[in-house]
C-alpha cells in the first residue's frame, strides 16, 4: 500500500512555539503536498514539494523532504491559535496511477 | 465566489435510500474528483474525471455511480444507501491531473445513513 502515515497523530502546543509534523511513505513519488483541514471544512493546500526538491519556504511554514528515507516534516514557526487545524501529507506514484494518497493526519492544537 | 461548492451540506437518510451529491467548481480546471473521509479522517479518492472522462475508479461498490455533465459539475449518486456509507464526502478539483499540482476541495458533505 501507499499510504502515507503521520506522526504525531496529535500535537498540543503553547502558542508561539514551533509545530513539528512528520510523514512517512511507502513507494518513490513526484511530488509530495501538505494540506490542512480546520474543522468541518474541506482541505486547503499548503505547499508542494517536487521529488528533487529537499527544503521549501512559505511564509511560517518550512517543508523538507528526504527521498531517501521517504519522509518530510513540515515545520509551522511562532504558531498561532488559527493554526489549530489537522494536517495531512499526500503523495503521488511516479510509476502509478494518477491520484493522491493521504495520511491519516496530524492534529494539531495551540494552546493560548 | 466559491471555488468548489458540494450541496448538500448534510445528509441524514435511511439505510436503503437512494442520494446524491452535487459538485461544482468554477476554476476552469478539467480534472474532479471525489474523496471519502471515514470517521477517523481517513482521506480516500474514490473517483476522478478529466474532462468527463472517467480516470480513476477506486475499487468502490458500484452503488456509486459518477456522473460528469461538463467539466465543471461532478456529481455522486448512492443507491441503496448502507450504514457503512455514513461519512464526509469531499469534492475536488485541479488543472490536470496527478501529479501537476494541487487539488481545491469543497466543504464537504457530511453523510449519515440511520
Amino acid at each position: 500500500s501507499q499510504q502515507g502515515e503521520e506522526d504525531p497523530q496529535a500535537l498540543s502546543i503553547q502558542e508561539g512555539e514551533n509545530a513539528t509534523m512528520n510523514c512517512s511513505y511507502k513507494t518513490s513519488i513526484n511530488n509530495l503536498q501538505w494540506y490542512r483541514q480546520n474543522s468541518g471544512r474541506g482541505l486547503v493546500h499548503l505547499i508542494l514539494i517536487r521529488s528533487n526538491e529537499r527544503e521549501k519556504h512559505s511564509g511560517r511554514l518550512r517543508v523538507t523532504l528526504d527521498t531517501s528515507k521517504k519522509s518530510s516534516s513540515l515545520l509551522i514557526t511562532a504558531s498561532r491559535a488559527a493554526d489549530t487545524a489537522s494536517y495531512f501529507c499526500a503523495t503521488d506514484w511516479d510509476q502509478g496511477a494518477q491520484k493522491l494518497v493521504f495520511g491519516q493526519g496530524t492534529r494539531l492544537t495551540i494552546n493560548p | 465566489d466559491t471555488a468548489v461548492s458540494q450541496t448538500p451540506k448534510y445528509l441524514v437518510t435511511q439505510m436503503g435510500n437512494d442520494k446524491s451529491i452535487k459538485c461544482e467548481q468554477n476554476l476552469g480546471h478539467d480534472t474532479m474528483y471525489w474523496y471519502k473521509q471515514d470517521s477517523k479522517k481517513f482521506l480516500k479518492i474514490m473517483f476522478s474525471y478529466n474532462n468527463k472522462e472517467l480516470i480513476i475508479n477506486e475499487t468502490v461498490p458500484n452503488r456509486f455511480s459518477p456522473k460528469s455533465p461538463d467539466k465543471a459539475h461532478l456529481n455522486l449518486h448512492i443507491n441503496s444507501l448502507e450504514l457503512g456509507d455514513s461519512a464526509v464526502y469531499f469534492c475536488a478539483s485541479s488543472i490536470g491531473q496527478v501529479p501537476r499540482g494541487e487539488q481545491f476541495f469543497g466543504p464537504g458533505t457530511r453523510l449519515t445513513v440511520l
